[in-house]
């Protein structure tokens, strides 16, 4: 299997602009997480999926956060507008539900200017 | 509230010396504990997890940890440290049925030759 795996790996963008970070989960979990991770707040859980519904998003920091999961195989987690706070390594994880263990991602680093 | 906390923000060792990074957590029930590896550029990898049972748990890496209710702690050790083990460290607690994982802040090792 080839892991999680999420893209861009790199993301350059101005403030105010539409970003979309995409995710594709290891085949079979059924639970799949977005987590932030910075300096000064370390890494935070924004929102999780269980079968494509979202359960718990109280992570998320503000309306213009937003994720979906149309099918069990894909993730967006979009930030419109963005802005130079945002700026940060964003993590989808899935998890193999038999054992609680999450598979993680290579993250894509964001920068917004 | 469940949180977890990593006392030491860096910290350096000689190639072939023993380590050990401390964690400690808070959490009202049995906890399931983790530690998790990011090397520089990666994802999060998982050394190794306690769920139950005997108190030692052994990892990948050669990397182990002990779970001590009393101490609230699950510290990680290895007994010579590679170069190669340079990384961030991150201790995570969760709930046994939950979906949700708390991060400690992470701790980096650097390895001096």
């Amino acid at each position: 299997d080839a892991g999680v795996i999420q893209s861009p790996r790199h993301e350059v963008t101005e403030m105010g602009q539409e970003v979309t970070l995409r995710c594709k989960p290891i085949s079979g979990h059924n639970s799949l997480f977005w987590y932030r991770q910075t300096m000064m707040r370390g890494l935070e859980l924004l929102i999780y999926f269980n079968n494509n519904v979202p359960i718990d998003d109280s992570g998320m920091p503000e309306d213009r956060f937003s994720a979906k999961m149309p099918n069990a195989s894909f993730s967006t987690l979009k930030i419109q507008p963005s802005e130079p706070r945002d700026s940060a390594v964003y993590f989808c994880a899935s998890r193999d539900s038999r054992n609680e263990k999450l598979f993680f991602g290579s993250g894509t680093q964001l920068s917004v200017l | 509230a469940q949180s977890v906390t990593q006392p030491d923000i860096h910290i350096t060792v000689s190639e072939g010396a023993s380590l050990e990074l401390r964690c400690n957590y808070s959490y009202g029930a049995t906890p399931y504990l983790f530690w998790y590896v990011q090397s520089p550029g990666q994802g999060l990898q998982l050394l190794l997890k306690y769920f139950s049972g005997d108190t030692l748990v052994q990892g990948i890496k050669g990397f182990e940890a002990e779970f001590k209710r009393s101490q609230s702690s699950f510290n990680l050790r290895k007994p010579s440290v590679h170069w190669s083990d340079a990384a961030e460290y991150f201790c995570a607690v969760g709930a046994r049925a939950g979906n949700m994982l708390t991060f400690g802040g992470g701790t980096r090792l650097m390895v001096k030759p």
